[in-house]
């Protein structure tokens, strides 16, 4: 079992502000990492697969960097908005012979004040 | 909307009963996932299917089985259900067997009396 952590476990920022927040791995047999925008009530929704160490991967205000020998991840949301308020879940998957099954971090839930 | 159907949205059922859920995944998508999310635990995987085939099992009781059929889709049949049984159960699929985006469903939310 891998243990995937994220930090914060939550996070209150006002409109207009930029955040950021950490995703850690094991990083032996690291084989790629996810990211995923979670809203109340409806699926995970997928943002980023990254594999290569020093990637790094852009979607609109959103961003996150890789560091595979360290093993952690950093997700940027620049001038957040309050349609980003939202959990953030990365899942890390381990290569070898459960590929494909991700481990899921808890989320970082963000709140972002009009 | 992700292209993944999951049914029924909701069950509520008692203790001792079984039910089986039901995953559509998207076109062309060859493997299943099934997770399960309880109020006190993050996203758990249970198992993955590829193209018909089991291809890895995760922290899924022996009271669950789950399949994939010929024409792709895929059923988690729990039984024997208890309390502790109550979450929100998300299938996902993806085109191929390991690194791809996994695209989730809306997610069936099973409730245990």
């Amino acid at each position: 079992i891998l243990n995937v952590e994220q930090s914060p476990q939550s996070l209150h920022v006002q409109e207009g502000d930029s955040t950021n927040f950490t995703c850690s791995f094991p990083s032996s047999n690291f084989y790629a990492l996810h990211w995923y925008r979670w809203e109340t009530a409806k699926s995970p929704e997928a943002l980023f697969v990254m594999t290569l160490n020093g990637d790094e991967k852009k979607k609109g205000r959103i961003s996150a960097t890789l560091n595979t020998k360290e093993g952690y991840s950093y997700l940027y949301i620049k001038g957040s908005q309050p349609e980003d308020s939202a959990t953030y879940l990365c899942a890390s998957l381990d290569r070898g012979s459960t590929l494909g099954r991700l481990y899921f971090g808890r989320g970082t839930q963000l709140t972002v004040w009009p | 909307d992700s292209g993944v159907t999951q049914t029924p949205k909701h069950l509520i059922t008692a203790t001792g009963q079984r039910v089986t859920l039901r995953c559509s995944p998207r076109s062309g998508d060859l493997s299943v996932y099934w997770y399960q999310q309880s109020l006190d635990q993050g996203l758990q995987f249970l198992i993955h299917y590829y193209n018909g085939e089991e291809r890895a099992k995760g922290n899924i009781l022996e009271r669950f089985s789950a399949q994939q059929f010929p024409d792709l889709h895929s059923e988690l049949n729990l039984s024997s259900l208890e309390l502790g049984d109550s979450a929100l159960y998300f299938c996902a699929s993806s085109v191929g067997n390991g690194v791809e985006t996994q695209y989730f469903g809306p997610g069936t939310r099973l409730l245990v009396l």
